[in-house]
C-alpha cells in the first residue's frame, strides 16, 4: 500500500504557482520522497525527490515539513502542458534489491485551466 | 533520442493467445522493470532485473514470463492472455536508484 495521501483533484490558472500536498506522516528516517507525474497516456515522468532540506530543479520546488510528515510540489508558473496526474511516493533511500520499487498511490489530478 | 522504448504501442489479441512486449533503454541503466497500470488507473510493480538478474517478482502469475537478453533489454512474455491481462503495461529503467525513466507503454487489449 502507498504511504502517503493526497487531495483527488485540484485546480490551478495557468501562470500561476500550483502547489500539490502530500501527507506521509509515517515515514521513516531513511525515506526519500520522490515526486512523478503521469500526463494522459504517457509513461510517469520523474520530477524532484528529497530527503529533508527543500530541493529545485528546473522542473519544480519539493518543500519538506520540519518534522517530515509532509511535503508540497511546486510548479512555479503552471502551463497548460503541466496537467497530469501527481504522484507522491515515499521510499526507502538505500538503493538496490526490493527496494528499488515504487509503490504509486491514486495521485492528485492537476488541471491547468486558460 | 528515446531512452526507454517499447513495441509495440498497441497490442489486441484474442484470449488463450500468446504475446510479447519488448523493451530496450539506451541509458546505460543497470535496472530495468515492468510496471503494469490497469483500468483503474493503478500502477504496480511487476518484475526488476538488475543486470540481467530478476531482482523482484511481485507475486505475477508464471503466465508472465520476462527475459533480459542483456542490460538493455528486458521483454515481457505473456502465454494463455486472458481478459483481465487487458492493461497498460511500462517498462522502465533506472541505474540502482528510484529515480526511473518510463517507457511510453504498450496497450493491451485482450478479447
Amino acid at each position: 500500500d502507498a504511504k502517503t495521501t493526497q487531495p483527488t483533484s485540484m485546480d490551478c490558472a495557468e501562470g500561476r504557482a500550483a502547489n500539490l500536498p502530500c501527507n506521509h506522516s509515517t515515514i521513516s528516517g531513511n525515506e526519500y520522497v520522490y515526486w512523478y507525474r503521469q500526463i494522459h497516456s504517457q509513461g510517469p515522468q520523474y520530477i524532484i525527490h528529497g530527503l529533508k532540506n527543500n530541493e529545485t530543479n528546473e522542473m519544480a520546488s519539493l518543500i519538506i515539513t520540519e518534522d517530515r510528515k509532509s511535503s508540497t510540489l511546486i510548479l512555479p508558473h503552471a502551463t497548460l502542458r503541466d496537467t497530469a496526474v501527481y504522484y507522491c511516493i515515499v521510499r526507502a533511500g538505500n538503493y538496490g534489491g526490493a527496494t528499488n520499487k515504487l509503490i504509486f498511490g491514486t495521485g492528485t489530478l492537476l488541471a491547468v485551466q486558460p | 533520442d528515446t531512452a526507454v522504448s517499447q513495441t509495440p504501442k498497441y497490442l489486441v489479441t484474442q484470449m488463450g493467445n500468446d504475446k510479447s512486449i519488448k523493451c530496450e533503454q539506451n541509458l546505460g541503466h543497470d535496472t530495468m522493470y515492468w510496471y503494469k497500470q490497469d483500468s483503474k488507473k493503478f500502477l504496480k510493480i511487476m518484475f526488476s532485473y538488475n543486470n540481467k538478474e530478476l531482482i523482484i517478482n511481485e507475486t505475477v502469475p508464471n503466465r508472465f514470463s520476462p527475459k533480459s537478453p542483456d542490460k538493455a533489454h528486458l521483454n515481457l512474455h505473456i502465454n494463455s492472455l486472458e481478459l483481465g491481462d487487458s492493461a497498460v503495461y511500462f517498462c522502465a529503467s533506472s541505474q540502482g536508484g528510484a529515480t526511473k525513466f518510463f517507457g511510453p507503454g504498450t496497450r493491451l487489449t485482450v478479447l
